[in-house]
């Protein structure tokens, strides 16, 4: 149980153009989901906390107009990179909580490989 | 949040058991202990969850002193497949929302056969 599938799991895009990953709990509802990115050899730094029915949350120094989230049902949450640039290639990864008897357990995407060229 | 810190390597050889020790001395009384194991290009996945003593699943055990400021993961017989990199968290999970997590660098863990 508990899976989160996220897509597409790899995306090239050109300079300028949008790029929206889908994230998605399968077996659970999730009221919230999470968005980190994670750059080679580094840990996974959180972008935001998308909560369903309201405004995302997002960590300092991420641009909320840059980077739009949109959490319109429990089982799904959508990242949008906007006019994406090449500073922007990353390994983005979503993931969903679980909450009840399993307390704050957080289950995550495969990620999403983004190069912009 | 609790500041968590590991060693940043490790090397095992295929067979042995594996102990990743995770210092955490601002833990707070309520806080959880869990960890991630992180394979190259794909999202961490959950391996175990803990608030005191010990605990054991299907994959690891989770030591916990009493005094919770470390904690350790032991993985039995590890094989090159456990090759990855092994994140601990700590944190509040009772506060009746969520709490964000930060992940610190890891472990890597290095099977060698």
């Amino acid at each position: 149980g508990a899976v989160v599938s996220q897509h597409p799991s790899r995306v090239i895009c050109k300079s300028g153009t949008s790029v929206k990953i889908e994230c998605r709990s399968l077996d659970f509802q999730a009221t919230t989901m999470f968005w980190y990115r994670q750059f080679p050899k580094q840990s996974l730094m959180l972008m935001a906390t998308s909560n369903e029915g309201s405004k995302a949350t997002y960590e300092q120094g991420v641009e909320k107009d840059k980077f739009l989230i949109n959490h319109a049902s429990l089982t799904l949450s959508t990242l949008t990179v906007t006019s994406a640039h090449p500073e922007d290639s990353s390994f983005y990864i979503c993931s969903a909580r679980l909450g009840g008897g399993a307390k704050n357990i957080q289950y995550f995407g495969a990620g999403t490989r983004l190069s912009v060229l | 949040l609790a500041k968590t810190t590991q060693p940043i390597s490790m090397d095992s050889y295929e067979g042995q058991e594996v102990n990743i020790t995770c210092s955490h001395n601002n833990i707070a009384t309520n806080d959880y202990i869990t960890w991630y194991q992180q394979f190259p290009s794909q999202g961490p996945r959950f391996i175990i969850q803990g608030y005191k003593t010990k605990v054991t699943n299907e994959v690891a055990s989770l030591f916990i002193p009493a005094d919770k400021k470390s904690s350790t993961l032991s993985l039995p017989r590890v094989s090159l497949s456990d090759t990855a990199v092994y994140y601990c968290l700590v944190g509040d999970f009772f506060d009746g929302g969520y709490q964000k997590v930060t992940f610190g660098i890891g472990t890597k863990l290095q099977v060698i056969p």
